[in-house]
């Protein structure tokens, strides 16, 4: 069975820091999607990105970045330059690709970011 | 906004009862999902159609039941209701398998 570990509960850090949030996975399936979500305060979901088992390469979307690790069932988050804006629950998610979009989440990291 | 609507946004019922929520997904998206989120269980899935039929299923209850109508707009049935199903409810839609989008949630408080 999948089974995604945030081994953070939750992270404080001071506005510009960088911080990175911890995503470990367990999958059987070869073939499976890694997801990070972000919980505001308001308590909406966001989608922040998507990415499948056979893509290793890393991603940058301002000042996000992910780093995807096969070899050590990882899928790190990290934000550069921290904003109090970056504040909320970070989720991280498994879908195994044979079931479907079945997702398992995360516990998820609460990152508050001071001013 | 993500163009998703959940209706109602909060819900307070008794022990026993029965509830209906509904989801509108974004114009073009055939696939609906809903998830829970609770204190205790954290975010979980429940379940997903694809235009109309049941795709995949997570830890949905028996006494929990859905569906997708052909206008694509999903209800998600809760029955027998315990306290424990005191949750906040998303519903999620996308094209395929492509970024989901969330709407607001529906809060739902079992007395």
């Amino acid at each position: 069975a999948q089974k995604v570990t945030q081994a953070q509960t939750e992270i404080s850090v001071v506005e510009k820091e960088d911080v990175t949030l911890d995503c470990v996975y367990e999958t059987r399936d070869t073939t499976y999607y890694l997801f990070w979500y972000k919980q505001p305060p308001s308590g909406e979901l966001v989608f922040l990105i998507r990415r499948n088992s056979f893509d290793e390469q890393n991603e940058i979307s301002g000042r996000y970045s992910w780093n995807f690790q096969k070899s050590t069932s990882s899928f790190n988050f990290t934000i550069t330059a921290s904003q109090v804006v970056d504040s909320a629950v970070y989720f991280c998610a498994l879908s195994e690709a044979d079931y479907g979009q079945n997702f398992v989440f995360g516990p998820g990291t609460r990152l508050s970011v001071l001013p | 906004d993500s163009g998703v609507t959940q209706t109602p946004k909060h819900l307070i019922t008794a022990t026993g009862q029965r509830v209906t929520l509904r989801c509108s997904p974004r114009s073009g998206d055939l696939s609906v999902y809903w998830y829970q989120q609770s204190l205790d269980q954290g975010l979980q899935f429940l379940i997903q159609y694809y235009n109309g039929e049941e795709r995949a299923k997570g830890n949905i209850l028996e006494r929990f039941s859905a569906q997708q109508f052909p206008d694509l707009h999903s209800e998600l049935n809760l029955s027998s209701l315990e306290l424990g199903d005191s949750a906040l409810y998303f519903c999620a839609s996308s094209v395929d398998r492509d970024e989901q989008y969330f709407g607001p949630g529906t809060r739902l408080t079992v007395t």
